[in-house]
């Protein structure tokens, strides 16, 4: 069964250093999104992505975060200065139409 | 309270017993949808319920929906320890159409089924 893969699984940074968090989305899918998950925490939507383009994005989506589609496979989370509270599960999810299929995460810790 | 909320926060129960998590939300929505966390792993999708339904099966998984309510509750019945994790249930609000929106997630019910 196809699924989401994200790489790497865990990242550990320095503060200030820029992160990149890898994802495969299913092949057939056409919306991509990215949450975080801070330990103990609710899951939150960071931003969702469709046509190349960000379709919606959150509050904690600030001008330090951005995303990319470079290829026809991989979708890119990118953190260009990271901070202490950056520190969070990343997660990558895609869908076709309704349902949001989710990768395992990546844990990022930012020391 | 907030959008997705789940309770009871925790549910410990023994195998073979019935677990019932429900939750709430504030906004009209386009479906809710049920996921499953293993402790520090990702989020595995349940089940999606959609506003104009109101009882889905898959399974041991049973999930209903009412609309004039805003809840949901999720119902796993003959449990197994292998149940045990954090259940959420997540709503789209999202315009539809040639979007499909964020999920916004509650913050869970930790299902303990002892063996």
């Amino acid at each position: 069964e196809p699924e989401v893969t994200q790489t790497p699984s865990h990242q550990v940074t320095q503060m200030g250093q820029e992160v990149i968090l890898r994802c495969v989305p299913i092949s057939n899918h056409l919306y991509f999104y990215w949450y975080r998950q801070i330990l103990g925490q609710k899951v939150e939507f960071l931003v969702s992505f469709y046509n190349n383009e960000i379709s919606e994005k959150s509050e904690i989506f600030d001008d330090q975060f951005s995303v990319e589609r470079p290829d026809g496979s991989n979708f890119t989370l990118k953190i260009r200065s990271t901070k202490l509270e950056d520190s969070a599960m990343y997660f990558c999810a895609s869908t076709m139409r309704e349902t949001q299929y989710f990768g395992p995460g990546t844990r990022l810790l930012v020391l | 309270s907030q959008q997705g909320e789940e309770d009871p926060q925790a549910l410990s129960i023994q195998e073979g017993e019935n677990a019932t998590m429900n939750c709430s939300y504030k906004t009209s929505i386009n479906n809710l949808q049920w996921y499953r966390q293993n402790s520090g792993r990702g989020l595995v999708h349940l089940i999606l319920i959609r506003s104009n339904e109101r009882e889905k099966h898959s399974g041991r998984l049973r999930v209903t929906l009412d609309t004039s309510k805003k809840s949901s509750s999720l119902l796993i019945t003959a449990s197994r320890a292998a149940d045990t994790a954090s259940y959420f249930c997540a709503t789209d609000a999202g315009a539809g159409g040639t979007s499909y929106g964020k999920l916004t997630f509650g913050q869970g019910t930790i299902l303990t089924v002892h063996p």
